[in-house]
């Protein structure tokens, strides 16, 4: 199974300012069709996960153009330019490259 | 607008079984490949099974054997059936529907409000 560290597991962060995380996973995630088998998820308080970014990069649909994702292969980073307050709760990176599909631990981002 | 709603959760004794179903609306549901993910207390989020929309099954290593994923596209329903259930399987169990159609890539772009398993004895 292809492993997904994802870190920091704690971020806090202060709304307006930038801030990133991290994921890499232990097998390169790079298909043969030039496109990365990664997401990323939004867990708010007592929510179920939101898509926020598929193929490593491309923002789903309703998703503010303030997350970007970016990255290939083995390594990929999240970023949220300017945070806000409605973007506390936990975020997940999570491979797609094959099944069994696996998940990192998830960053919990909360406002300082 | 799509709907994933799941029921079947509640109480189960260890070694016991159960079957989680998930009735699914606002889309073409035999289109769709669709997944079962878990979610322990307090902890992270793990996928359990996918269903391909040509019927096609995958699993996650840690319950391969014991849970088999169906779907009745008749019904727009998608099943987990959890056999010799372990306390480790207490978790909040949602389904999800992939954004593409066909084949899909595993992208999930929506989720049901999920359904409680408790295992204890």
């Amino acid at each position: 199974d292809i492993v997904m560290t994802q870190f920091p597991p704690s971020l806090p962060v202060t709304p307006g300012e930038p801030a990133s995380i991290f994921c890499r996973s232990s097998q390169s995630l790079l298909g043969s069709d030039g496109h990365n088998g990664l997401a990323w998820y939004l867990q708010k308080p007592g929510k179920s996960p939101q898509l926020l970014i598929y193929l490593g990069s491309n923002r789903a649909s309703g998703v503010p153009d303030r997350f970007s994702g970016s990255g290939s292969g083995t390594d990929f980073t999240l970023t949220i330019s300017r945070v806000e307050a409605e973007d506390v709760g936990v975020y997940y990176c999570m491979q797609v490259r094959q099944p069994p599909l696996t998940f990192g631990g998830g960053t919990k981002v909360d406002l300082k | 607008e799509v709907q994933l709603l799941e029921s079947g959760g509640g109480l189960v004794h260890p070694g016991g079984s159960l079957r989680l179903s998930c009735a699914a609306s606002g889309f073409m549901f035999s289109d769709y490949t669709m997944s079962w993910l878990r979610q322990a207390p307090g902890k992270g989020l793990e996928w359990v099974s996918g269903i391909i929309y040509s019927g096609r099954t995958y699993y996650s290593d840690s319950l391969k054997g014991r849970v088999t994923i169906s779907r009745d596209n008749s019904r727009n329903t998608l099943y987990l059936q959890i056999n010799s259930v372990r306390v480790e399987d207490t978790a909040l169990y949602y389904c999800a529907k992939d954004a593409i159609r066909g084949d899909g890539n595993w992208d999930l772009d929506h989720w049901g409000q999920g359904t409680l398993v408790t295992v204890s004895s």
